[in-house]
C-alpha cells in the first residue's frame, strides 16, 4: 500500500531556532515529492518539489532533502519565525496515469517567541 | 490562493440534508480535484476531473457526487449528509502542461459540520 508517514506529529520551537521534519514513504513508482505549508484555516501552499534525481531544494529558509534509495525526505527550517507556525505536509506523486498524490498526515509546528 | 475560491467557507447542516460545496477557479486549469481533510490524517481524494467531460472517482467517493459545470467550476454534493462527513473540504486545480510538474493549487477550504 502506498503510504507517506511524517514525524513528529507536532513540535514546539523557540523563535530563531532551527528544526527538521521527517517524511518516509513507500509510494511506488515515484514521480516527485513536494512539501506543502498549510496555515490554519487556509489551503496548502507548495514550498518545494523534488524529482527522483534531486537531493536537495531550497526555498528561502526552507531546505528539503531527498534520499530516493531509503525513501526518506526531510524539511529543515532555519532561523524560525513566528510566521512559520503551520502544518507541513509531505506529498508524494505516483508516476502513473493521473499523477495521483499521496499525502502525509502533516507535522504541526508551533513557533513561540 | 485567491485564484481558487470555495463557497461556503463554513457550513453546519443536519443529518440527511443535501448540501453542495462549490469551487471556482480563474487559473485556466483543466484539472480540478476535491479532497477532504480530517484531523491527523492526510488529505484524501474524493473526485477529480481532467476536463469538462471527464469525471473520476477518488479513493473515498462513496456518499459524494460531483458536477463539472464548466472549466472553471467544479461542485461537490453530499446527497444525504451524515456526521462522519464532518471535515475540512478542499478544492484544487492543476495544469500538467505548465512548468510546475502538475502542481496542485488549493482553495481556502470549506469547514463542514454535520450534526
Amino acid at each position: 500500500k502506498n503510504q507517506v508517514e511524517q514525524s513528529p506529529q507536532s513540535l514546539i520551537i523557540l523563535e530563531g531556532k532551527n528544526c527538521t521534519l521527517q517524511c518516509n514513504y513507500t509510494v511506488s513508482p515515484f514521480s516527485n515529492l513536494r512539501w506543502y505549508k498549510q496555515d490554519t484555516g487556509r489551503g496548502p501552499v507548495s514550498l518545494t518539489i523534488m524529482t527522483f534525481s534531486e537531493n536537495t531544494k531550497s526555498n528561502g529558509r526552507y531546505t528539503a532533502t531527498l534520499d530516493a534509495d531509503t525513501k526518506q525526505s526531510s524539511l529543515h527550517i532555519t532561523a524560525s519565525q513566528l510566521s512559520d507556525s503551520a502544518s507541513y505536509i509531505c506529498v508524494v506523486t505516483i508516476k502513473a496515469a493521473g499523477n495521483k498524490l499521496t499525502f502525509g498526515g502533516g507535522t504541526r509546528v508551533l513557533v513561540k517567541p | 490562493d485567491a485564484d481558487v475560491t470555495q463557497t461556503p467557507r463554513n457550513r453546519i447542516t443536519k443529518t440527511g440534508k443535501r448540501i453542495m460545496l462549490e469551487c471556482s477557479q480563474t487559473k485556466g486549469h483543466d484539472r480540478m480535484y476535491w479532497y477532504r481533510q480530517d484531523p491527523g490524517l492526510g488529505l484524501r481524494l474524493i473526485y477529480y476531473s481532467f476536463d469538462v467531460k471527464d469525471i473520476n472517482k477518488g479513493e473515498i467517493s462513496d456518499g459524494y457526487s460531483v458536477s463539472r459545470q464548466a472549466q472553471a467550476k467544479f461542485s461537490l454534493s453530499l446527497e444525504s449528509a451524515i456526521p462522519n462527513q464532518t471535515a475540512l473540504y478542499f478544492c484544487a486545480t492543476s495544469d500538467p502542461s505548465g512548468t510546475g510538474s502538475d502542481e496542485q493549487y488549493f482553495g481556502p477550504g470549506t469547514r463542514l459540520t454535520v450534526t
